[in-house]
């Protein structure tokens, strides 16, 4: 099984600075991961796939990138909206998420 | 617009099972491999398995293995999970979710709003 490391488990920043968030794997997934964005009482919602391909309607401030074992989310700038939960998910027939990192309000 | 509609909060007795469906609308359900996760109060997303509508094969987490059963009712549209002797670790919300693109395999782009279940004596 793949393990999928999240890092930091929380980030604190104020609105307008840029978030970075990493995921690492325990194997070479090659592109084969996703970014989810989850609020409070509320389903994940799918940002990114394939590392860097935004889902239709995501806004152009969330991008990814990274292959092999090493993955980054970045939001460009944090808008309120964004203060949230971001998981990152292999492509495998055995799907598995990371611990996700919180973004909050510094 | 895609969709998934999920049934309603379950309040089971340990070692009961419970069973949750999951409605699709607005996409081709039969081509789409349905996914279910869930996620303890506080806790992460974590994935139980997945069914292919059109062939009824299923791939479960080994966690659950022995536990819970996926199937589907192509004709309605609708997947079914049931997960069996149920512990107070079971309490949760279940999502199902699906991927509606070829290039969302394995990715899941359209997910319901979950269902609690809460397992209590």
């Amino acid at each position: 099984e793949i393990v999928l490391t999240q890092s930091p488990a929380t980030l604190s920043l104020s609105p307008g600075e840029r978030a970075t968030l990493s995921c690492r794997t325990s194997q070479n997934i090659n592109t084969y991961l996703a970014w989810y964005q989850q609020k409070p009482g509320q389903a994940p919602r799918l940002l990114i796939y394939d590392a860097s391909k935004r889902a239709t309607g995501i806004p152009a401030r969330f991008s990814g990138s990274g292959s092999r074992t090493d993955f980054t989310l970045t939001i460009a700038s944090l808008e309120p909206e964004d203060y949230a939960i971001y998981y990152c998910q292999i492509r495998s027939s055995l799907v598995s998420f990371g611990a996700g990192t919180k973004v909050q309000i510094k | 617009q895609a969709q998934l509609t999920q049934s309603g909060a379950e309040v089971k007795k340990p070692g009961a099972s419970v069973r949750v469906s999951c409605t699709a609308s607005g996409y081709n359900f039969p081509n789409y491999y349905l996914h279910w996760v869930r996620q303890a109060p506080g806790q992460g997303l974590e994935w139980m398995g997945w069914i292919n509508p059109k062939s009824d094969v299923t791939h479960y987490s080994q966690k659950f293995q022995g536990r819970v059963t996926m199937a589907k009712d192509t004709s309605i549209n609708t997947a079914y999970m049931e997960l069996t002797s149920l512990t107070s670790d079971d309490t949760a919300t279940y999502f199902c979710a699906s991927g509606t693109s070829t290039v969302y395999f394995y990715y899941m782009d359209v997910w319901g709003k979950g269902t609690t279940v809460t397992v209590s004596s």
